[in-house]
């Protein structure tokens, strides 16, 4: 399984953009790009997910490197409930399993 | 709400018992996934289950077993239980088993072998 780096920690305020990269270099053609997050004391949850194009929902946006080595999830505007832990996964075209790495510990400042 | 629903929330048990730990997926989801998070390991998949077969398996401990009933519903049993155990579980459905799926997540079990 390919594997996807992510930075430890980041800070944001609230109310401004926030910009999560993973780096995923060894990401095989078919693999798909998907991201989730755990909120404290919760189960993780869904946020977006890709595979060549940017992708956006009401949650967030995906921008996805032309080469397909790393991507970018965007929070437009950051809330004190975005606090959580983001997890960059990539999940091969015959699905199964999620492989949870560290993920990003985003926290939210007011 | 994701629509999945795990019980019981909580569970206190010894070490050497067994407990079965329950998973209600999303209406229509034919996927059930089990995984466990605990403080030194993250969260490790452990098993997936599709209509009722099971289709992979991670690092699930043989004192451990699991299945999934024609009602999809699924349980995972724990035995021979040690404080190493103790760990949140988590189930997650999703309709299908493609790469572009989605995987809804349950609240959790929080178990605590003692």
């Amino acid at each position: 399984d390919a594997k996807t780096t992510q930075p430890n920690s980041m800070e944001s305020n609230e109310e401004e953009p926030v910009h999560l990269p993973c780096n995923h270099s060894t990401i095989s053609g078919t693999d798909y790009i998907h991201w989730y997050r755990q909120l404290p004391s919760q189960g993780p949850e869904y946020v977006i997910h890709g595979l060549t194009s940017n992708v956006n929902n009401r949650m967030a946006s995906l921008a996805i490197a032309e080469d397909r080595k790393s991507s970018t999830l965007i929070l437009h505007r950051a809330t004190l409930r975005d606090a959580a832990v983001y997890y960059c996964i990539l999940r091969s075209n015959q699905g199964g399993k999620l492989i949870f790495g560290q993920g990003t510990e985003l926290s939210v400042k007011p | 709400d994701s629509g999945v629903t795990q019980t019981p929330k909580h569970l206190i048990t010894a070490t050497g018992q067994r407990v079965t730990l329950r998973c209600s997926p999303r209406s229509g989801d034919l996927s059930v996934y089990w995984y466990q998070q605990s403080l030194d390991q993250g969260l490790q998949f452990l098993i997936h289950y599709y209509n009722g077969e099971e289709r992979a398996k991670g690092n699930i401990l043989e004192r451990f077993s699991a299945q999934q009933f024609p009602d999809l519903h699924s349980e995972l049993n724990l035995s021979s239980l040690e404080l190493g155990d103790s760990a949140l579980y988590f189930c997650a459905s999703s309709v299908g088993v493609g790469g572009g799926e989605t995987q809804y997540f349950g609240p959790g079990t929080r178990l605590l072998v003692l």
